[in-house]
């Protein structure tokens, strides 16, 4: 059974940068088939896709946040990693790790998620 | 537009059938994926593919779609469905993914 985890600070500092690794487990990050993307959702709200990236390094972004945001790979580590700097109080949020399946017609499977990690922007 | 507009708060009797919607300008290109989320916990894939259901996912949650307007149903509401439910899609560009703000179901 793939097993997505998300690891890293739980608290950030206004204007540093936020890091979070996602560990997959169960499954190998190289394949094709499938991106690996980070979602997020701030304390009672809705869910917004920050952007995913494949086994290769291509690498699709949330035209709002791309200024900000960079994804990145470890295929050795069976790892992906995802940096948003200049962090401010509305990016508090829950962020998920997730795998993206692209085997659809036209958009792609959401079909496995981490269990999330909040982090707080606060000084 | 990237958007998807979603109504806030739905509500059905236990039993009921009840239609969840999603509108957006892409939808007319691309299908929609519906989620489950419940308090605390990551969302759950539902629907994929306009009318795909994962394993695990019980057959009483169907989607569809006409234009720009996608449907998530639920027929026979059983109280464990009671969540916030999102849908997702392409954006108008094809190039990232968007989701709808999300509708409340209530199970009376």
């Amino acid at each position: 059974q793939l097993q997505l985890q998300e690891s890293g600070p739980g608290l950030v500092k206004p204007s540093e940068t936020l890091s979070l690794t996602c560990t997959v487990s169960g499954g190998s990050i190289s394949s094709s088939t499938y991106y690996w993307g980070w979602i997020r959702q701030a304390p009672g709200k809705g869910l917004e896709w920050i952007g995913s990236i494949n086994y290769s390094g291509s690498t699709f972004y949330n035209p709002s946040l791309k200024s900000r945001v960079t994804i990145s790979v470890d295929t050795s580590k069976n790892q992906f990693s995802l940096k948003l700097s200049s962090v401010t109080a509305a990016d508090t949020a829950v962020y998920y790790c997730a795998r993206e399946d692209n085997t659809g017609i036209t958009s792609p499977a959401i079909d496995y998620w981490g269990q999330g990690a909040l982090v707080t922007a606060s000084s | 537009s990237s958007e998807l507009t979603q109504d806030p708060a739905v509500s059905v009797a236990l039993g009921q059938t009840v239609r969840i919607t999603c509108q957006g300008d892409s939808l007319r290109s691309y299908y929609a994926s519906w989620f489950q989320q419940k308090p605390g916990q990551a969302p759950v894939l539902v629907i994929y593919d306009k009318n795909n259901r994962p394993s695990g996912i019980p057959d009483r949650f169907s989607g569809s779609s006409s234009g720009n307007t996608a449907s998530l149903t639920i027929t026979g509401a059983q109280a464990e469905d009671e969540a916030d439910y999102y849908c997702n899609s392409r954006g108008t560009s094809g190039d990232h993914l968007i989701f709808g703000g999300g509708t409340k179901l209530t199970v009376l």
